[in-house]
């Protein structure tokens, strides 16, 4: 597509039930990376796919926190069993090969957990 | 590893007043710099990038940046605000060698009129 798609747009949900957040990158893009912002704050750096290469995962604040990626398709970010914590506005971001030019991000789902 | 700092959250001006937000960085080896502007329940908006090459770089809506090594900084200026320029504006930092970027905690510009 054009740019970055994320569903849903806005997510409210009870404490302790399980969410996904889908994230559909700009077509040919094969770098794929999750952002959170918490209210007031600056980007904190998830997860990051790059092609069939093993992700990293070393920006994931816990085991309730996982993300899949198949190909250079379509991201899911699922977080189980969430907290108040949670509530932020979760970023997906795109970038080719080179990323000279740094990334192209979505709008966001903002998760407001209740 | 590599970090941004963006000393300032909040920075108001005067329209038609020039405009600098402030950024410097620590990075391992040739950084990767860049700017992005976020307005309300918009997701970021790249502005422009210093990869290499002129240390004063222009970008979108008439903003520019000055790479300086020495000082470790990236501010960001633009010769003459408008109160469309408000927003949250975030640094954010890549050296070489990695792929994820390393984003400051923002600043609030606000343009009065």
């Amino acid at each position: 597509g054009a740019g970055v798609s994320q569903s849903p747009s806005n997510k409210v949900t009870e404490k302790g039930k399980d969410v996904e957040l889908r994230c559909d990158p700009i077509s040919g893009h094969t770098a794929l990376y999750w952002y959170r912002q918490r209210l007031g704050q600056g980007l904190e750096f998830l997860i990051y796919f790059q092609g069939n290469s093993a992700p990293d995962k070393s920006g994931l604040p816990s085991d309730r926190f996982s993300a899949e990626r198949t190909g250079e398709s379509v991201s899911t970010l699922t977080i189980q069993r969430t907290q108040q914590e949670d509530s932020a506005v979760y970023l997906c971001a795109s970038s080719s090969a080179t990323a000279n030019y740094g990334y192209t991000f979505g709008s966001g789902t903002r998760l407001t957990v209740v | 590893a590599q970090s941004v700092a963006q000393p300032e959250d909040q920075v108001n001006v005067a329209e038609g007043n020039p405009l600098t937000v402030k950024c410097t960085y620590s990075v391992s080896g040739n950084p990767y710099l860049f700017w992005y502007v976020q307005y309300p329940n918009r997701g970021l908006q790249f502005l422009l990038k210093y990869i290499t090459g002129d240390n004063l770089v222009k970008g979108s809506y008439g903003f520019e940046a000055e790479f300086n090594k020495s000082q470790t900084s990236f501010h960001l200026k633009k010769p003459s605000a408008l109160v469309s320029d408000s927003a949250l504006y975030f640094c954010a930092v890549r050296p070489g060698s990695a792929r994820q970027l390393t984003f400051g905690s923002g600043t609030q510009l606000t343009v009065l009129p």
